[in-house]
């Protein structure tokens, strides 16, 4: 079964607008990854935040993680076109053995 | 040139036919994994290896074997297709040694058809 749950499983706003997407796990992790995917293509890394950090900046990408919650959120700043995508939390529990995948959230951002 | 490579690329085969997946990685990773992934859904974890004398079956492994030949090279065989295997398939790698914290590399995919 998968670690992660998504929220929104789709989500739809306009360019310039903010884009934020949610994650839940299930069981304790050594460190939490955000992935996007173009259509039919491969997997791309975004960000990684360990278990001890609450927020991340990576340019226009802030990642949070609530440990007590087991939550995470990504949140997209100034939305562009070319952000649309699927994007996938995935979960490492014991520090680069293996990734469980969320089932995704699927971002359009209209022009 | 890419770093994490797949071949094919797509693939179109009959119930009961074997199938090898190839990838191959530039990158010097030690580990190297093989996913599927179905329509609206997150990848599966199938199998993964950690060095070439290291495999181990992930969440979804049943119908499906693996081989490392090398460090840069990992193969995925469905030994007798069916359809249900149809999916499209990602290699990935990760890990350098002495590294913590590993981020994963994926290669473009694979698009298997089982009819």
């Amino acid at each position: 079964s998968q670690q992660g749950e998504e929220d929104p499983q789709a989500l739809s706003i306009q360019e310039g607008e903010n884009a934020t997407m949610n994650c839940s796990y299930k069981t304790s992790i050594n460190n939490l990854q955000w992935y996007r995917q173009n259509s039919g293509r491969g997997l791309v890394h975004l960000i990684l935040i360990r278990s001890n950090e609450r927020e991340k900046h990576s340019g226009r990408l802030r990642v949070t993680l609530d440990t007590s919650k087991k939550s995470s959120s990504l949140l997209i700043t100034a939305s562009r076109a070319a952000d649309t995508a699927s994007y996938f939390c995935a979960t490492d529990r014991t520090s680069g053995s293996r990734l469980t995948f969320g089932e995704g959230t699927q971002l359009t951002v209209n022009p | 040139d890419a770093d994490v490579t797949q071949t094919p690329r797509n693939r179109i085969t009959k119930t009961g036919k074997r199938i090898m997946l190839e990838c191959s990685q530039t990158k010097g990773h030690d580990r190297m994994y093989w996913y599927r992934q179905d329509p609206g859904l997150g990848l599966r974890l199938i199998y993964y290896s950690f060095d070439v004398k290291d495999i181990n079956k992930g969440e979804i492994s049943d119908g499906y074997s693996v081989s490392r030949q090398a460090q840069a090279k990992f193969s995925l065989s469905l030994e007798s297709a069916i359809p249900n295997q149809t999916a499209l398939y990602f290699c990935a790698t990760s890990g350098l040694a002495g590294q913590a914290y590993n981020e994963q590399f994926f290669g473009p995919g694979t698009r298997l058809t089982v009819l």
